[in-house]
């Protein structure tokens, strides 16, 4: 049981280049969110999906942009990387209870 | 901004003794819950503890929650140390979709 599956661990960028990361979970959640973590920080909510088909900007959004795929997967794009955007990176799903599944993380840096 | 914000900011005890975090918030919640974040590693869910209960166990965890005061504390008893580790709260705010996290709280146990 593999949960939630983030690619890639780690992704160095130059300002301006794109990216997108990959976020998949197993157990069938329908709500999944894109988390950042700066260093001493608690996690900012990026983007979220409540279900599949469904979207909404989250307390940092600018910069970003998502793409649920299907159930299982859910998607974080860079269309120009900035160095504000050097971060480490976290998907997780949600069921009914709201407890919060996490990937093991994806360490960007934007030089 | 943040909902939850913890207290201390980091903590340093010895193996054996217990270790008391706190956690306060803004806003009317449905639950709160703490999650443990090893180094280098996503977040892991620990408890969640619904509005309308005001203490809850589990193992060597004790979460209390006081709706007034808009607070809540994690104790670790026999603090061991594997349990070094940063310790967030987050809260599932009334009629709201999102849980949002503190900054949280840095452990170090020395064997």
């Amino acid at each position: 049981n593999a949960g939630v599956t983030q690619t890639p661990k780690f992704q160095v960028l130059k300002t301006g280049q794109s990216m997108t990361l990959q976020c998949a979970q197993d157990m069938n959640h329908n709500s999944m969110y894109w988390y950042r973590q700066d260093p001493g920080m608690g996690l900012r909510l990026i983007y979220y999906s409540a279900s599949e088909g469904t979207t909404d900007k989250g307390e940092v959004p600018n910069g970003y942009n998502v793409s649920r795929l299907n159930k299982r997967e859910f998607s974080l794009r860079l269309e120009s990387a900035a160095p504000s955007q050097t971060s480490v990176y976290f998907c997780a799903s949600s069921g009914p209870k709201n407890i919060q599944y996490f990937g093991a993380g994806t360490r960007l840096s934007v030089l | 901004s943040q909902q939850g914000e913890e207290d201390p900011q980091a903590l340093s005890i010895q193996e054996g003794e217990n270790a008391t975090m706190n956690c306060s918030y803004k806003t009317s919640i449905n639950n709160l819950q703490w999650y443990r974040q090893n180094s280098g590693r996503g977040l892991v869910h620990l408890i969640l503890i619904r509005s309308n209960e005001r203490e809850k166990h589990s193992g060597r965890l004790r979460v209390t929650l006081d709706t007034s005061k808009k607070s809540s504390s994690l104790l670790i008893t026999a603090s061991r140390a594997a349990d070094t580790a940063s310790y967030f709260c987050a809260t599932g705010p009334t009629g709201g979709f999102k849980t949002i996290f503190g900054a949280g709280t840095r452990l170090f146990v020395k064997a």
